[in-house]
């Protein structure tokens, strides 16, 4: 089936400097690609969804400058995580869908641990 | 706006059992419901989904109807497996999600 890749699955960053998660489809062309953050034992808060050539739509709440996200192509988005704090330690997952029909199959992937010290 | 309530958890059941997790939805127009599982150390997988009033979705045992009268979208299973142990999300237009339910089962 389809896959989605994310990386880092894991990574440290010291407070202040930006660090950048890559989210690829490594089969299918995804058009929208969505970025959540996932806090431990919660569920998944949805932050921005991603459209390939156009800005991303955040979620209300959600900073964009501070979660900047960049969909430069049909397989790769990008959520950089600038001048990160401790409290932007999360577990970011990314997820990307066939077409972009509301309703068609939607892959995820397999999150990446930020820890910011 | 939209928004999913979704059964909380933790439920233990012992193998075999009967397994519903429920979930509520609010939303305008008649969205597309969806149950996604978590199993431990992966990332989310999609169980079964529903794109209009009346469907069930179904798969691995697992089954879900779309009701748009009660706007409920509850998730079953006629006997559960310890393999089956993971936590289970509820979600509305594939994008917004519920708390997620963790279930557990017992040999």
């Amino acid at each position: 089936g389809a896959v989605v890749s994310q990386h880092p699955s894991r990574v440290i960053c010291k407070s202040g400097t930006s660090v950048k998660i890559e989210c690829r489809s490594l089969d299918f062309q995804a058009t929208t690609m969505f970025w959540y953050r996932q806090f431990p034992k919660q569920s998944l808060m949805l932050m921005a969804t991603s459209n390939e050539g156009s800005k991303a739509t955040y979620e209300q709440g959600v900073e964009k400058d501070k979660f900047l996200i960049n969909h430069a192509s049909l397989t790769l988005s990008t959520l950089t995580v600038t001048s990160a704090h401790p409290e932007d330690s999360s577990f970011y997952i990314c997820s990307a869908r066939i077409g972009t029909v509301p309703g068609n199959t939607i892959y995820f992937g397999e999150g990446s641990w930020l820890t910011v010290v | 706006g939209d928004s999913v309530t979704q059964m909380e958890g933790p439920v233990t059941l012992s193998e075999e059992a009967f397994l519903t997790i429920n979930c509520t939805y609010t939303a305008t127009g008649y969205p597309s419901l969806f149950w996604y599982v978590q199993y431990p150390g992966e990332g989310l997988q999609l169980l079964l989904k529903a794109t209009k009033a009346d469907d069930k979705g179904s798969n691995k045992g697992f089954e879900a109807t779309y009701r748009k009268e009660t706007t409920s979208f509850h998730l079953e299973k006629g006997s559960v497996q310890v393999s089956d142990s993971a936590v289970y999300f509820c979600a509305l237009r594939d994008m917004r999600f519920g708390a997620g339910t963790r279930l557990t089962v017992k040999p």
